[in-house]
């Protein structure tokens, strides 16, 4: 079974940076694109970026564009999240998702989440 | 961007109730519909893609169907592990966007 495993979260002041991890077993990493979603408290889900299996195509939300960044380091099965100026706003759980190979139309597995808070 | 209005904000129904849920997109999205469920506290679960194939080890209770806008999630036969909050997904355009999500209860 496909698992996805983040980490990285925690309790980050406003305008500091911090840097989120996915781990990805049980399925080939560098043949799947992989994305980023969040999840404000009590709120909807919203995505926020998304990476081709190559690292070559590379999508934001225009909320976090120009201050996030997303990578992967296909040799270590790993997804990054690396997040600068932070606001309350950015305050959510993150998921890390999977890309299917049908296509990157929709996510097939998601990961448990890993929760951000920024306040001062 | 596309937006995704999704309806209703909450349901709730009699065990083995038909249930349905609406999304409406903005413009049209070709098919490239997914309907997510997420229980409380746990993460979204892939139900339907492509509007309205049934992700491996879904109940065929649930079933997908759509066009060009509007596109609708079906319950047929509502059980108690079906609570939840159930999302809509347009993958056809970036960025990707999601309905708002509709509660559903047993009544």
């Amino acid at each position: 079974e496909v698992q996805l495993v983040e980490s990285g979260g925690g309790l980050v002041q406003p305008g500091r940076s911090l840097k989120l991890s996915c781990l990805a077993s049980k399925f080939t990493f560098s043949n799947y694109g992989m994305n980023w979603i969040r999840q404000a408290p009590g709120k909807g889900l919203e995505w926020v970026a998304s990476i081709s299996s190559s690292g070559s195509y590379i999508y934001f939300a225009d909320t976090v564009k120009g201050r996030f960044t997303i990578s992967r380091d296909n040799a270590k099965n790993t997804l990054y999240l690396q997040m600068t100026s932070l606001r309350s706003e950015d305050t959510a759980l993150y998921y890390c998702a999977r890309h299917p190979q049908l296509g990157p139309y929709y996510f097939d597995y998601w990961g448990q989440g890993v929760m951000v808070t920024v306040s001062s | 961007d596309i937006q995704m209005t999704q309806s209703p904000p909450s349901l709730s129904a009699s065990l083995g109730e038909t249930v349905s849920i609406e999304c409406r997109a903005s413009e049209d999205i070709y098919s490239n519909l997914a309907w997510y469920q997420q229980k409380s506290g746990k993460s979204p679960q892939l139900l339907i893609y492509y509007a309205s194939s049934l992700q491996d080890g879904v109940p065929s209770r649930f079933s997908g169907s759509g066009s060009g806008t509007q596109y609708s999630l079906k319950i047929s036969g509502m059980q108690p592990e079906d609570e939840g909050v159930y999302y809509c997904l347009q993958g056809s355009k970036y960025p990707r966007t999601f309905g708002g999500g509709t509660k559903l209860e047993l009544k």
